[in-house]
This record gives C-alpha cells, structure tokens and sequence, in this order.
C-alpha cells in the first residue's frame, strides 16, 4: 500500500493569501494523483487529476504540481470559499489511497 | 447529465452484511472507459477506496476489504450495488459511489453521489 502524508494539517491564512499544501507518497506513483476539496456535508470535489491537470470546471488559481513522491497544491488567491479541507489521491500498482487532508481555515 | 445516488439500509446490525445500490441516472453503466467505484469515510478521516467494476465486469479491490467486498452491476445496467459482509462498528461510515472516467481523467473520481451514512449497531 502507498501512504499519502498531506502537510501541513491545518492552514491558517486569510482571503487573497497563497496557500501551499504538500503530499507526500511513501514510494514512487508517478503522476497518478489527484486532489480533492471537500466542504462539511458534502462529497469530495476533483480539483486535479494527472498531479497537475485541472479538472473541469475547476477555477484557474488552482495548479498542482510533482511528481515520484512529491507533490503540491497550491491556490494562488484563496477566495472565501476555498476554505476547506483538502485531500490527495493516488493510483498505482500498489492500490489506490487517499491521504489524511489538510484542512485550510481562516 | 449523469447523476450518481446511493441507497440502502441506514442502520445494520454486526455480523450482517451492509448492502448499498448506487443509481446512475443519465448514462449507463455498461459504457466503454468508466470506473464505478465504492469509496467510504469515517468521520473526520480521510476517505477510503472500498473497491470497483469496470464497465466489462472486472473488479477490483482494497486489499483489506477485499475477502468481505463484492460489487456487482445490475442487469438494468443503471444501477451497481455494494456488499460488505460480517460487518462491525468499524464499518459505520459515510459510504459514496463515485465514477472515473478513464478517457477524460484516468486518475480521479471526478462524479460523486450524495453520499449516505451507514451505522452498524445492535
């Protein structure tokens, strides 16, 4: 099984700021991850899938990056509702597995 | 525009075995290039892939889950059902149906249902 380590847990920042989530694979799953964003009551949401391409719909400000093991997240100007939790998701020989989310707050 | 809702018991008790049907509506199952995937969440943990069928019938699984978890299409082919069996409360969780589909983002689950919350309690 590959382990997925998101950081940091909580990210306290404020509208207009940058926000820079990581997540980190325990071996190699190439470019299969994707990201996630999930509000309280509601399912997760693709945001990135491929480690960097956007998914439909899905807003300019975002962009992911990475590859192997090292991936990130970032939201350029987080808008009031970026304010969520956020997760990774990869998708290899080993399996497919989601990592423990990163919540963003004000 | 395809839909995805899940359905079933809310409240099973231990050692039985937790059935959910997931109901695609504006497409179908049996189209070429889509995962219908079953995936769980414990409260305030990150979400856990179950298992899923591939539009030819092939499956494929968690490997912890895997001896306890069948999926299956219905002959509709508008609906795909989750089994789990000899459940405990560890099973209790918020379980989804989602699809990927492998032509447009082969590694995510880019359609989500509603999710629905399963309790296992005597």
């Amino acid at each position: 099984e590959v382990v997925l380590t998101q950081s940091p847990a909580t990210l306290s920042l404020s509208p207009g700021e940058r926000a820079t989530l990581s997540c980190r694979a325990s071996r190699s799953v190439s470019t299969f991850l994707a990201w996630y964003q999930q509000k309280p009551g509601q399912a997760p949401r693709l945001l990135i899938y491929e480690a960097s391409s956007r998914a439909t719909g899905i807003p300019a400000r975002f962009s992911g990056s990475g590859s192997g093991t090292d991936f990130t997240l970032t939201i350029s100007s987080l808008e009031p509702e970026d304010f969520a939790v956020y997760y990774c998701q990869q998708r290899s020989n080993w399996g497919l597995t989601f990592g423990g989310g990163t919540r963003v707050e004000i | 525009q395809v839909q995805l809702q899940e359905s079933g018991p809310g409240l099973v008790k231990p050692s039985q075995t937790l059935s959910l049907t997931c109901t695609v509506s504006g497409g179908s199952i049996s189209s070429a290039g889509y995962y219908w995937s079953w995936i769980r969440q414990h409260p305030g943990r990150g979400p856990e892939w179950i298992g899923y069928i591939y539009y030819n019938g092939d499956t494929y699984f968690n490997p912890s889950l895997q001896s306890r978890a069948t999926i299956s299409v219905a002959t509709s082919k508008t609906q795909f059902s989750l089994k789990l069996a000899s459940v405990t409360a560890a099973d209790t969780a918020v379980y989804y149906c989602a699809r990927v589909d492998i032509n447009s983002a082969p590694t995510g689950f880019d359609l989500w249902g509603q999710g629905t919350l399963v309790t296992v309690s005597s």
